[in-house]
């Protein structure tokens, strides 16, 4: 069964305290790896899109990266307006075109 | 950019009611999508739709069904509102590629009294 696991589910840092978080992923042929932004409230923000192994994406303080098995995104230096809750999502070789596959989240606190 | 808007950001309703929801996308996307979000359970999926008129069932199509009469519009009717189905609703849409990255909505935070 495809499946993905986001870890840790909470992550609490210190402004400009580096750290990384966690996608582990099982699905039968890897399309796509995506990584998501959501605030409180509000509707997921697309931030990056993983297509191979070795593959890696930046954003400002954002460094996502892909293996055969997980995701890890990094967040170098982070600053309060970095909170939110992180979601990563696969899209799989088999299955129903376009459909995605999404992991718990992970939410993270950056306290000034 | 792309843009998904649905049709209310709160929402307040009695049982029994029946519920519409709207989306609508701007980009011309193929794929238009219906989650819920609860806490601890993540997104999942209620339906989904690749062309006009055309829908399939997602993980947790009961109690749910959905409208695409038109490419850019997906609706999504709750018949007999229940207070389970309170949630916030997110709608997103794709462009229909081999990998296809979904772009969603604000959402709509619905609750049944």
């Amino acid at each position: 069964e495809d499946q993905v696991t986001q870890s840790p589910e909470a992550l609490r840092l210190q402004e400009g305290e580096s750290s990384s978080l966690n996608c582990s992923y099982t699905v039968s042929g890897l399309r796509g790896l995506f990584w998501y932004r959501q605030d409180p409230g509000k509707g997921p923000e697309f931030l990056f899109t993983l297509y191979s192994a070795g593959e890696e994406k930046e954003k400002e303080r954002l460094k996502a990266t892909l293996t055969k098995k997980e995701s890890f995104l990094h967040i170098t230096a982070p600053k309060p307006e970095d909170s939110a809750t992180y979601l990563c999502a696969v899209q799989a070789g088999g299955g129903s075109q376009g459909n995605l596959i999404f992991g718990k989240g992970t939410k993270l606190s950056v306290k000034p | 950019d792309v843009k998904v808007t649905q049709s209310s950001r709160y929402l307040v309703k009695r049982t029994g009611e029946k519920v519409f929801l709207e989306c609508v996308q701007d980009m011309d996307h193929e794929n238009m999508f219906w989650y819920r979000q609860d806490p601890g359970l993540g997104l999942r999926l209620i339906y989904f739709s690749y062309d006009v008129k055309m829908k399939e069932k997602g993980d947790i199509p009961e109690g749910y069904s959905v409208s695409r009469e038109k490419k850019e519009r997906f609706s999504l009717i709750l018949e007999s509102a229940s207070t389970n189905q309170t949630s916030m609703y997110l709608c997103a849409s794709s462009p229909g590629r081999e990998v296809d990255e979904q772009f969603f909505g604000p959402g709509t935070r619905l609750t049944v009294l």
